[in-house]
């Protein structure tokens, strides 16, 4: 089956406490980005990567980390947790880079939760 | 910078009846696109319906239809025979052509649809 998955779904940390939200897709995606999702603010880019190897910074990057070592994998790094990174993420890959009309797919999303 | 407006929070329609979410945007681009997204109570985001700006013919699928409104930057959707599992948000969501920031969606902060039997 098509998919993106991520893990974990659901995580309580921390302040300061680094963790790695994975995000892997099985489609041979070339382009992948991650969103957060925060209430009354819809969904914003955090990080994007074209293809393997390069990565740019979406709309909100401050606090975050990624890294596109394998073109299927595409790992949101967070050094050090703050409160104000509590939220919603998503994992999206798209098929190519240079094709804005292609659908974008959605992981399930990883809620977030930094104390 | 591109913008995208959802003035309706909240809406309610009854089973089986038609009910028209709104979406406005602002760029200064010629050409675009946009999309709606569905979010249902699970949280998957899944794409509903796409139009391509330079596509005069507004898009359908199946139940789902949009009316693209170029010249006023309105792309409302509009959903007939409302089903119970039709309840979710509803985010519009717009790429510029040639994007700088990665063909990243630009969404607007959505609507929430309930469906009433």
């Amino acid at each position: 089956e098509a998919q993106v998955t991520q893990n974990p779904r659901y995580l309580i940390t921390v302040t300061g406490k680094k963790l790695t939200v994975t995000c892997s897709q099985n489609m041979n995606h070339e382009y992948m980005s991650w969103y957060r999702q925060d209430p009354g603010l819809g969904l914003r880019q955090i990080y994007y990567s074209m293809n393997v190897e390069v990565t740019d910074k979406g709309d909100v990057p401050e606090g975050y980390k990624v890294s596109r070592k394998e073109k299927r994998n595409f790992p949101l790094i967070l050094e050090s947790p703050s409160p104000n990174q509590t939220s919603l993420y998503f994992c999206a890959s798209s098929l190519r880079d240079t094709d804005p009309y292609n659908e974008q797919f959605f992981g399930p999303g990883t809620r977030l939760t930094v104390l | 910078a591109q913008t995208v407006t959802q003035s309706q929070p909240e809406m309610s329609v009854q089973e089986a009846e038609t009910v028209t979410l709104s979406c406005t945007y602002d760029t200064s681009e010629n050409n675009y696109y946009l999309f709606w997204y569905k979010q249902p109570p699970s949280r998957q985001m899944i794409l509903v319906i796409r139009q391509e700006a330079y596509k005069q013919q507004n898009a359908t699928e199946n139940r789902f239809s949009v009316n693209f409104q170029k010249a006023a930057k309105s792309f409302s959707l509009k959903i007939s025979d409302s089903q119970l599992g039709d309840t979710a948000m509803y985010f519009c969501a717009f790429i510029p052509p040639n994007s700088n920031s990665g063909y990243a969606l630009n969404f607007g902060k959505g609507t929430s649809l309930l469906v009433t039997p």
